[in-house]
């Protein structure tokens, strides 16, 4: 079946702009995961979302990042007011249940460029 | 807390040769350990975990990684490198407790030379 999609695939935006980038997990799998790896780094864990209840936020940087899940599907993941510091590639994953996160599926990522 | 460390940035070795990716991980409780491969311009690819039982995990491409528990390591190896191998390789450890995410380590850039 289709793996993990992201949108759009690359983000070029101006300092101080808003942006959304997408996540469609597996079908079937109730949890999803949000990643940014930045350059030379290490992927740094943001969110998580498992199921209905409320999500996982402790690893967001700053107030002006946020995500939604809705329908326990698709998630966005917002960045306001975007800084330089926020260029990264987004990765999203997904995994069966919460139960089962040690068997994450990653997708494609979203390279955001702050200029 | 959970933490991994990749204390190598580049691992260089010749085709044909073993290859080894060194990975040291701390977590309160036992872990679950990961090794993931990133190709350029693409996402994440599961090689193997350890969850439990044996300390040597077989994974895909040939590749295997060993658990040490005493030395906290979580080694990557592959008897025979092939220059495709050569891509971005991130460890991975969550503590089997509550935590649900994966921290990951820093990577190492391997690259095989033919």
């Amino acid at each position: 079946g289709a793996g993990v999609s992201q949108s759009p695939s690359n983000k070029v935006t101006e300092k101080g702009k808003d942006v959304e980038l997408r996540c469609d997990p597996i079908s079937g799998h109730t949890a999803l995961y949000w990643y940014r790896q930045s350059l030379g780094q290490g992927l740094e864990f943001l969110i998580y979302f498992q199921g209905n209840s409320a999500p996982d936020k402790s690893g967001l940087p700053s107030d002006r990042f946020s995500a939604e899940r809705t329908g326990g599907s698709v998630s966005t993941l917002t960045i306001q007011r975007t800084q330089q510091e926020d260029s990264a590639v987004y990765l999203c994953a997904s995994s069966l249940s919460p139960e089962r996160s040690y068997e994450q599926y990653f997708g494609p990522g979203t390279r955001l460029t702050v200029t | 807390a959970q933490s991994v460390a990749q204390p190598e940035d580049q691992v260089n070795v010749a085709e044909g040769n073993p290859l080894t990716v060194k990975c040291t991980y701390s977590v309160s409780g036992n872990p679950y350990l990961f090794w993931y491969v990133q190709y350029p311009n693409r996402g994440l690819q599961f090689l193997l975990k350890y969850i439990t039982g044996d300390n040597l995990v077989k994974g895909s491409y040939g590749f295997e990684a060993e658990f040490n528990k005493s030395q906290t390591s979580f080694h990557l190896k592959k008897p025979s490198a092939l220059v495709s191998d050569s891509a971005l390789y991130f460890c991975a450890v969550r503590d089997s407790g509550s935590a649900r995410q994966l921290t990951f380590g820093s990577g190492t850039q391997l690259t095989v030379l033919p």
